[in-house]
């Protein structure tokens, strides 16, 4: 089965360290997303690309956050600097087109602990 | 601004013990509603799409029912490998590429 590989799994750092979280997308799939869930605020859209171009990052925190597709088949997620309130799971997704009619493919998450 | 709550946070079942879980929503002129399955340590994984109200979709134990306010998942006869968190979620009006997410419903069903 096709599936979105999400590195690192596990990613413990102390408060004001850079933290890089990394997406393979499943090949083909021309829409990547980065969500970040915690147990307060659920599910929470982040950014997300279509054909590699950035169409929406208004989730993220600007002067912290960046999210990049150097090319089809890598989305990096940066945090700098990180501080506690940042540690949830990073959830990147991918699909195809305009629709999410056929549902999106989610990676298992990088679990991110800042201390 | 689009809302999506869901209901209840948690139940616990027994096995074979049917019930329902529901999803209520405040957006202007849905346009599809959909369901996911999320396990323990893995990513949310996708199981219907909803587009109008009326329709039914159906997957194993688990049917999906839309209506003009809300969506109801029903479980039938439930196995303990049904036990997951379930998630529904709508398009946010920016787009129908992005999903506003609701919290989810933990459900844990004992054997």
């Amino acid at each position: 089965d096709a599936r979105v590989t999400q590195t690192p799994r596990h990613k413990v750092t102390e408060m004001g360290q850079e933290v890089t979280m990394r997406c393979q997308p499943i090949l083909g799939h021309n829409t990547v997303f980065w969500y970040r869930q915690t147990m307060m605020q659920g599910l929470e859209l982040l950014a997300y690309f279509r054909n590699r171009a950035p169409l929406d990052d208004s989730g993220m925190p600007k002067d912290r956050f960046s999210a990049e597709m150097p090319d089809a088949t890598l989305a990096t997620l940066k945090i700098q600097p990180s501080e506690p309130r940042d540690s949830a799971v990073y959830f990147c997704a991918s699909g195809l087109g305009q629709q999410p009619y056929y549902g999106y493919t989610f990676g298992s998450g990088t679990r991110l602990t800042v201390v | 601004e689009d809302q999506v709550t869901q209901s209840p946070e948690a139940l616990r079942l027994q096995e074979g013990e049917s019930s329902s879980l529901n999803c209520s929503y405040t957006v202007s002129g849905l346009r599809g509603l959909f369901w996911y399955r999320q396990d323990p340590g893995k990513g949310p994984e996708f199981l219907f799409t909803l587009y109008s109200a009326g329709e039914e979709k159906e997957k194993e134990r688990l049917k999906a029912t839309l209506t003009k306010k809300e969506s109801f998942l029903h479980i039938t006869a439930p196995k303990p490998e049904d036990s997951a968190t379930y998630l529904c979620a709508v398009p946010k009006p920016s787009g129908y590429s992005t999903l506003t997410f609701g919290k989810g419903t933990m459900l844990l069903v004992s054997p």
